[in-house]
């Protein structure tokens, strides 16, 4: 089973500032299977990013997927208010999904 | 538009088993896989297993082998999930997901669905 690792646990930011927030997983990732999800209190998560970089329907262009092999990166260009959330990796190595451990973006 | 609509909160007792259902809107039953993510108080999310539209279903073998079983009634278009032997670690929200076909990400989510196992 591959683990996701997710730094930082929490990133403590202003508005309008740049968060960058990292997942890396314990063996490479199929490219095609790692996603991004945002989870607001008392809500579902909801799908950001698929396929490591293409935003889904709605996502905000301010939201940028990148990386490969091990290394991932989620992209907030500048922090919207309603961007302050969980955020979580995901990716399927064929026999499993797995998920990261979350990041928590809070206000500054 | 896809939607799925959870059944409501349940309280079982420690050993007991729960069903956890799922409705899905239009042709979601016979297009996705429907995944099972459950998440603890405070934690995150844990992949539980998923039955595609043949009805075949795989489950998460380090976790829930034999305690879940993932069935569909094509009548309602509704999925349940049943989770047997509970224990106070079983307390969770309960979510289903969709998944388009070798898509391997989780597009529309239901709202969830508290089981609360407690003594």
């Amino acid at each position: 089973e591959i683990v996701l690792t997710q730094s930082p646990g929490t990133l403590s930011l202003s508005p309008g500032e740049r968060a960058t927030l990292s997942c890396r997983a314990s063996q490479n990732v199929n490219i095609r299977s790692l996603a991004w999800y945002q989870q607001t209190p008392g809500q579902a998560p909801r799908l950001l990013i698929y396929g490591a970089s293409s935003r889904a329907t709605g996502t905000p262009d301010r939201f940028t997927g990148s990386g490969s092999g091990t290394d991932f990166t989620l992209t907030v260009s500048r922090l919207e208010p309603e961007d302050f959330a969980v955020y979580y990796c995901q990716q399927y190595d064929g026999s499993a999904h797995t998920f990261g451990q979350g990041t928590k973006l809070e206000i500054k | 538009q896809v939607q799925l609509v959870q059944s409501g909160a349940e309280v079982r007792r420690p050993g007991a088993s729960v069903r956890v259902s799922c409705k899905a809107s239009g042709d979601t039953f016979t297009t996705y896989n429907i995944h099972w993510v459950r998440q603890a108080p405070g934690q995150g999310l844990e992949w539980m297993g998923l039955i595609n539209p043949r009805g075949e279903t795989k489950s998460n073998p380090q976790k829930f082998q034999g305690r879940v079983t993932m069935t569909r009634d094509t009548s309602t278009s509704t999925i349940y999930m049943d989770l047997s032997s509970l224990r106070s670690e079983d307390t969770a929200v309960y979510y289903c997901a969709t998944e388009l076909h070798l898509k391997y990400y989780f597009e529309y989510w239901g709202q969830g669905a508290l089981v609360t196992v407690s003594s």
